[in-house]
C-alpha cells in the first residue's frame, strides 16, 4: 500500500480482555517496528521484526504482549488480560533496510 | 549504546520568531539522522533527514545539518508558524549492528499568533 496502515484506529476494552491489533507496512519494506506511547510520553520501543523474525523482543513490557508477523507482510500485536496502564497508542512503521522509517497513525487503544 | 538527547519542552514562541530546538547524540560509526514532527492526535511524520556528516536536511522551511563534530542536528526555521505547533522528535538509525532507531524523547513546539 501507500502508506503504513494500522487497524483499529480506536480500540475501548474492558480491563481483563484481550486485544489484537493490527499493522500492514509498506509493500516491500523488511523491517517493521511496533512502539508504545502514552499520553504526553516519548516513544517506548516494544519490538522488531526483520522479515518474519523478531531479533529483538527486549521491550515487551510483559508476557501478556506477544507480537507475530507474516512473512514480510502483517503484523499483530496482541496483549492478553489487558490494564488500564497498557491504555496507550500503539505505533507500528516499517522500512526497507537502514533507511527512513514510515509510521503509522497509530492504534488509540483505552482500556476501562 | 545508542542514544539521543532533545532539549527539554514545551518551547513557547510567537509567530515569526526564530526555532531552534537542539538534538545531540550518542553512536558509533556514521547513523543517519531525522526529525519527525507529531501532530495533535495524529503519528509521527517524517520532516527531514541527513545520512552523512555534513548533509543538509531542508523541508517545509525546516533545517538541520549533520555535525560529526560535534555529534549534533539541530532543528532549525526561520520564521514559525501556529501550524507549526506539534511535537519534535529526533532519531537515528545506526550504520551497523542493530537496526533499531533510537529516538529522543520529544520536544513540544508552541507557537502563539
Amino acid at each position: 500500500g501507500a502508506g503504513v496502515s494500522q487497524s483499529p484506529s480506536n480500540k475501548v476494552t474492558e480491563k481483563g480482555k484481550d486485544v489484537e491489533l493490527r499493522c500492514d507496512p509498506i509493500s516491500g519494506h523488511t523491517a517493521l517496528y511496533w512502539y508504545r506511547q502514552r499520553l504526553g510520553q516519548g516513544l517506548e520501543f516494544l519490538i522488531y521484526f526483520q522479515g518474519n523474525s523478531a531479533p529483538d523482543k527486549s521491550g515487551l513490557p510483559s508476557d501478556r504482549f506477544s507480537a507475530e508477523r507474516t512473512g514480510e507482510s502483517v503484523s499483530t500485536l496482541t496483549i492478553q488480560r489487558t490494564q488500564q496502564e497498557d491504555s496507550a497508542v500503539y505505533l507500528c512503521a516499517s522500512s526497507f533496510q537502514r533507511n527512513t522509517i514510515y509510521f503509522g497513525e497509530g492504534s488509540w487503544l483505552t482500556v476501562v | 549504546g545508542n542514544s539521543v538527547t532533545q532539549m527539554e519542552g514545551p518551547v513557547t514562541l510567537s509567530e515569526e520568531a526564530f526555532l531552534t530546538i537542539n538534538c545531540t547524540y550518542t553512536a558509533t560509526g556514521y547513523p543517519s539522522l531525522f526529525w519527525y514532527v507529531q501532530y495533535p492526535g495524529e503519528g509521527l511524520q517524517l520532516l527531514l533527514k541527513a545520512t552523512k556528516a555534513d548533509d543538509k536536511g531542508s523541508n517545509k522551511g525546516f533545517e538541520a545539518t549533520y555535525r560529526k563534530e560535534t555529534t549534533s542536528f539541530h532543528l532549525e526555521k526561520g520564521s514559525v508558524q501556529v501550524s507549526d505547533s506539534a511535537v519534535y522528535f529526533c532519531a537515528l538509525i545506526p550504520s551497523g549492528g542493530s537496526y533499531i532507531p533510537t529516538f529522543g524523547r520529544g520536544t513540544s513546539l508552541i507557537v502563539h499568533p
